[in-house]
Order: structure tokens, then C-alpha cells, then sequence
């Protein structure tokens, strides 16, 4: 059974641009979860999708975030513009439902110079 | 509000020697505690998880650990470490009543010497 599936692994870009990053979770898990992992940190919700539904962003900046599961599959999460303080893992996780245990995807490291 | 607090954010071991990890929670309702295990550049991989069954967890890799209500604890240990032990190991909570989200702890990395 493929795991949480993350693109890019790696990307670097220059303040002031968007970026975005793609996650595709486990065939029939229902939840998808975007955390934040700072250096030396653990990880932090950014939103929570039961199906397409978020129900749960109240950790998402949304002056520069947004985040879209239109299908209840696949999402994407965007950061417009990036800010030098963006640097960090953006990790994706999902499971079957709300209660369940997470599987993690190996994450997105974002370096924003 | 839930929050999870790991004493000692780098921890030592020789190689065959006991691994303790140390996590406390807080919780106002009986929480679902958990251990993932992360390897560098790689995402969380789920070591065990306690949800209000036997007190003493088992789980992949050798590693266990025992909720104590008393001590608001849910140390993680192995009785004999193995350098493919290194890593990142997260604690984490979740509380039902919070909408299950997850909090972690800041990580404790775990280096095994030879």
C-alpha cells in the first residue's frame, strides 16, 4: 500500500514569491492534515479536511496561506507571497477518519532566501 | 487546553544500553497518547499509541511505554538501544474533547554510541 505521497521534497525560492506544495494520502483515508514543523520543533496543525470540508484551520494564516481539497482526494496547499519566516517542513498526514491514527508524508522542506 | 512536555531534548545512549524518553502530558479528560519516530528528512512514522486499553503499550521496533495516570506520564522505553535507534522521537496527545486534534512535544533526539 503506497503512504502519503508529498511534492516537491525540497524547494527554495525568494521572499516575495508563492509557492505550493502537493499531497496525496492514503487511497481511502478521509482526513488530510497540513502541519508546520520548524527546526528543532514539533509539528503544528496548519488544517484539517474531513473530505473536502475544512474543518478545522483556525492555525492556517490566512492573509497569506490557502489550502484546497476540491475532490476530497488530493490537496494543495499555497503560501502568497513567502515570507523569510516560511522556512520549514510542511508535512501532510492522513487517516481514515477524524479519530485515527496519522500517517505522515515525508514532508516538503521549504527555504525561502 | 492539551499540551505534551518532554524533559531532555538530546539524549545519549550506548549502544545495548536502556533507552528512556521521557513525555508528560496535560490533559482535563483522558487523552489518547502517542510515540512517532522520525529519521532524518523523513516524515513521522508511528512507533505505538495508548487509547485507554492496557497501560503498557507495545510497539514496533522493540520500544514500549506505560501511561501513568498518577504521573501524567507515557515514558517511552527499550531495553537495549541499536544505532538504527537514532532519530527524532515526538510525543503527542490527543484529547477528544478538542476537536481530536493532535499536540506534540518538541522531540527528543535520541543518539546511540557505539
Amino acid at each position: 500500500e503506497a503512504g502519503v505521497v508529498q511534492s516537491p521534497r525540497y524547494k527554495i525560492i525568494e521572499k516575495k514569491q508563492p509557492v505550493a506544495f502537493w499531497c496525496n494520502p492514503i487511497s481511502g483515508h478521509n482526513t488530510l492534515y497540513w502541519y508546520l514543523q520548524n527546526l528543532g520543533q514539533g509539528p503544528e496543525l496548519l488544517i484539517r479536511y474531513e473530505n473536502e470540508e475544512a474543518v478545522d484551520d483556525s492555525q492556517l494564516p490566512k492573509d497569506r496561506f490557502s489550502a484546497e481539497r476540491l475532490k476530497g482526494v488530493d490537496s494543495t496547499l499555497k503560501i502568497q507571497p513567502a515570507e523569510l519566516g516560511d522556512s520549514a517542513v510542511y508535512l501532510c498526514a492522513s487517516s481514515i477518519g477524524g479519530t485515527d491514527t496519522q500517517y505522515f508524508g515525508p514532508g516538503t522542506r521549504l527555504t525561502v532566501l | 487546553a492539551q499540551s505534551v512536555t518532554q524533559l531532555g531534548s538530546h539524549v545519549s545512549v550506548s549502544e545495548g544500553a536502556l533507552v528512556l524518553l521521557r513525555c508528560n502530558y496535560s490533559s482535563s479528560v483522558p487523552p489518547y497518547l502517542f510515540w512517532y519516530v522520525q529519521y532524518p528528512n523523513q516524515g513521522l512514522q508511528l512507533l505505538l499509541k495508548y487509547t485507554s486499553a492496557a497501560t503498557l503499550v507495545k510497539g514496533i521496533n522493540g520500544f514500549e511505554a506505560e501511561f501513568k495516570k498518577s504521573e501524567t506520564s507515557f515514558h517511552l522505553t527499550k531495553p537495549s538501544a541499536h544505532m538504527s535507534d537514532a532519530a527524532e522521537y515526538f510525543c503527542a496527545v490527543r484529547a477528544p474533547n478538542t476537536g481530536n486534534q493532535f499536540y506534540f512535544g518538541t522531540g527528543t533526539s535520541l543518539t546511540v554510541i557505539p
